[in-house]
């Protein structure tokens, strides 16, 4: 069975561009998370969904990020404008519940 | 805001010795998970306990949820070279807003053949 897939696996752009990561959640999953990753704060949720509703969105770090689910097969997590501070490995996960248990691969964002 | 420590930061071993590796937290948490990060791929969960004393293995892993709810140990027994990478610890419990899963810092193992 296909894992939670992400795209891309690595993106690098300007700042001031927008960025736009994208996840498809295994099938039949209820539940999507998106979390970043780097080296100074670890692992972070940032956002995560339930049934396409956004439950919790406190870990957004600002106005900047957004996040949507349109339906229950895709998730799309958008920075706009990007800056160099928000370089780091994003990842989504998904799950039948709320733990956090099958993650993607990640999207290493750079941001010059 | 909520902390997890995870200890220790690193550990080199010799293949075939056993490891141990805990979180501990100020907070109460309903269910502890265990994670193994290998580079350039996400977590992948391993053992998640759910029962404050719950006891559960997989494999040569055993994981075991604390009486206070505010920790938790890993075990890996007999360490092969494939089990080289980053271990995290994660709590769960019931916040504002609904449940929220937190990640420790990591345990980065390194095994010498």
């Amino acid at each position: 069975d296909a894992g939670v897939i992400q795209s891309p696996r690595h993106e690098v752009t300007e700042m001031g561009q927008e960025v736009t990561l994208r996840c498809k959640p295994i099938s039949g999953h209820d539940y999507l998370f998106w979390y970043r990753q780097t080296m100074m704060r670890g692992l972070e949720l940032l956002i995560y969904f339930n049934n396409n509703v956004p439950i919790d969105d406190s870990g957004m770090p600002e106005d900047r990020f957004s996040a949507k689910m349109p339906n229950a097969s895709f998730s799309t997590l958008k920075i706009q404008p990007s800056e160099p501070r928000d370089s780091a490995v994003y990842f989504c996960a998904s799950s039948f519940d709320n733990l956090p248990q099958h993650f993607g691969d990640g999207t290493r964002l750079s941001i010059l | 805001g909520q902390q997890l420590n995870q200890s220790p930061q690193s550990m080199f071993i010799q293949e075939g010795e056993d490891v141990s590796m805990n979180c501990t937290s100020s907070s109460i948490f309903n269910t502890w998970l265990w994670y193994k990060q290998d580079p350039g791929e996400g977590p992948v969960l391993l053992i998640a306990l759910y029962k404050a004393g719950e006891l559960t293995s997989n494999g040569r892993l055993t994981a075991q949820f604390g009486i206070t709810r505010k920790d938790s140990f890993l075990n890996i027994s007999a360490s092969i070279p494939s089990d080289v990478g980053i271990y995290f610890c994660a709590g769960q419990g019931r916040r504002t807003g609904g449940f929220k899963t937190i990640f420790g810092a990591g345990t980065r193992l390194f095994v010498k053949a």
